[in-house]
């Protein structure tokens, strides 16, 4: 069956330094790949998309990797902030079929002062 | 620019009652979507309109009903609410392969 798996445990780190939040895949095959942000209480808020032919986006302290023979994305946040802290969902955007977004479960990020 | 609008933001309903989550975007965008959140289980898909006058089920359809009454907007049905309905519902919109633009979520307790 398809499978999106974020990591359910919450990621603390230091202000300063870089988050990277993993997202696995399996019995998918993408068209793209979406990031997006949650705060409490909120909708999810767009972050960057990445192409099945894109290796690498950037956007400002945000960058994002996709590997389709290893099914996985990567998503970087460098020189984090307290304001960065959210759950973060990985999105699946397919090829064909359902044409709808299929989420992770999402990774709670704290970033410490 | 008021992007997508959900009401109500807060419902508590008892088992067995009806009501109608409604939810417009100003955005002309041709698809529209209603997902549950629940605790630990991420966005799961309960409806999808990829385009006016079309709908489609998702991962967790059962117990629900929906409308494209126009391009604008996509209404989610329960018709005899349940304890297991319990939770935060989101409408979304986006042209086809860009990114989705979310409302503000309703949530609801079914008691």
């Amino acid at each position: 069956s398809q499978k999106i798996e974020q990591n359910s445990e919450a990621l603390n780190i230091q202000e300063g330094k870089t988050a990277t939040l993993t997202c696995n895949y399996t019995n998918y095959s993408p068209a793209y790949l979406q990031w997006y942000r949650q705060d409490p209480g909120r909708g999810p808020v767009f972050l960057l998309l990445i192409r099945e032919n894109e290796k690498e986006k950037r956007k400002e302290r945000l960058k994002v990797t996709f590997d389709t023979t290893l099914k996985q994305s990567l998503f970087h946040i460098t020189a984090s902030q307290p304001a960065d802290s959210a759950t973060y969902l990985c999105a699946l955007d397919p090829r064909t079929g359902r044409r709808a977004l299929t989420f992770g479960s999402g990774t709670r990020l704290q970033v410490q002062p | 620019n008021a992007g997508v609008t959900q009401t109500p933001k807060f419902q508590v309903l008892k088992t067995g009652q009806s009501m109608t989550l409604q939810c417009a975007q100003d955005m002309n965008h041709n698809s529209m979507y209603w997902y549950r959140q629940d605790p630990g289980m991420g966005l799961r898909l309960i409806y999808y309109s990829a385009s006016e006058g079309t709908t489609d089920k998702g991962e967790v359809p059962n117990g629900y009903n929906v409308s494209r009454l126009n391009k604008r907007e996509f209404s989610l049905r329960l018709e005899s609410a349940a304890p297991s309905q319990t939770s935060v519902y989101f409408c979304a919109s986006r042209p086809l392969h860009t990114e989705a633009f979310f409302g503000q979520g309703t949530r609801l307790t079914v008691v």
